[in-house]
């Protein structure tokens, strides 16, 4: 079965600084790999995500993510962020020949201090 | 609408109790998910439905969970005799499935239930 790791639990920057959120996954096959966001008191909404073609996708918001297969990795990058970017943040995997759901890490809190 | 509606948002119920909880998929998409959110167990799958094939039902924690599909469009998830370790909010989710199965799932804003 596939898992997606999330090392940070939370995340506390500076407006300014920049972000990268660890997000590494565990399966041998070809996968479909996305970013969602959940601003407080909103919704899942999709920030990114990656099928196939150039490694590195960019997003909404001025977010981008890296996917490097010999790393099983897909990290969330943003070069400066804003307080509105505070947010908890999920990795999230799905196999193209496994199921159809998505197997999701257990997120990772952004908190962007002003 | 434009996006996936669930109903009710909130829903306290008493242990013992069954709820019934709604989802209105983003229209013309053919795939519907549950999943449940909790603390500590993050995102997990419930069930999913695709066009008239049988369900993946392959997430239901227990027998107390099932959900059906009306006309290829409505959801509803039933929870029987509630337990407080429902207590989670159910998310549910819809695509519409791609080449080579390459496809998103847009998420609605869920239903929170508290059972006492």
């Amino acid at each position: 079965a596939q898992s997606v790791s999330q090392h940070n639990h939370h995340v506390i920057l500076s407006e300014a600084a920049s972000l990268e959120l660890g997000c590494n996954y565990s399966y041998g096959g070809t996968v479909n790999l996305f970013w969602y966001v959940q601003y407080p008191g909103q919704h899942l909404q999709l920030l990114l995500k990656y099928f196939s073609g150039d490694p590195l996708v960019k997003g909404i918001k001025g977010f981008e993510a890296e996917f490097i297969k010999s790393k099983f990795s897909f990290n969330l990058r943003k070069p400066s962020v804003q307080w509105s970017d505070t947010a908890e943040y999920f990795c999230a995997v799905k196999s193209e020949a496994g199921s159809y759901q998505l197997t999701f890490g257990k997120g990772t809190k952004l908190s962007v201090i002003p | 609408g434009a996006g996936v509606s669930q109903s009710p948002s909130n829903k306290v119920t008493e242990k013992g109790k069954d709820v019934e909880l709604r989802c209105d998929p983003i229209s013309g998409h053919t795939a519907l998910y549950w999943y449940r959110q909790s603390l500590g167990q993050g995102l997990e799958f419930l069930i999913y439905f695709q066009g008239n094939s049988a369900p993946d039902k392959s997430g239901l924690p227990s027998d107390r969970f099932s959900a059906e599909r009306t006309g290829g469009s409505v959801s509803t998830l039933t929870i029987q005799r509630t337990q407080q370790e429902d207590s989670a909010v159910y998310l549910c989710a819809s695509s519409q499935p791609g080449l080579a199965r390459k496809e998103t799932q847009y998420f609605g804003p869920g239903t929170r239930l508290l059972v006492l």
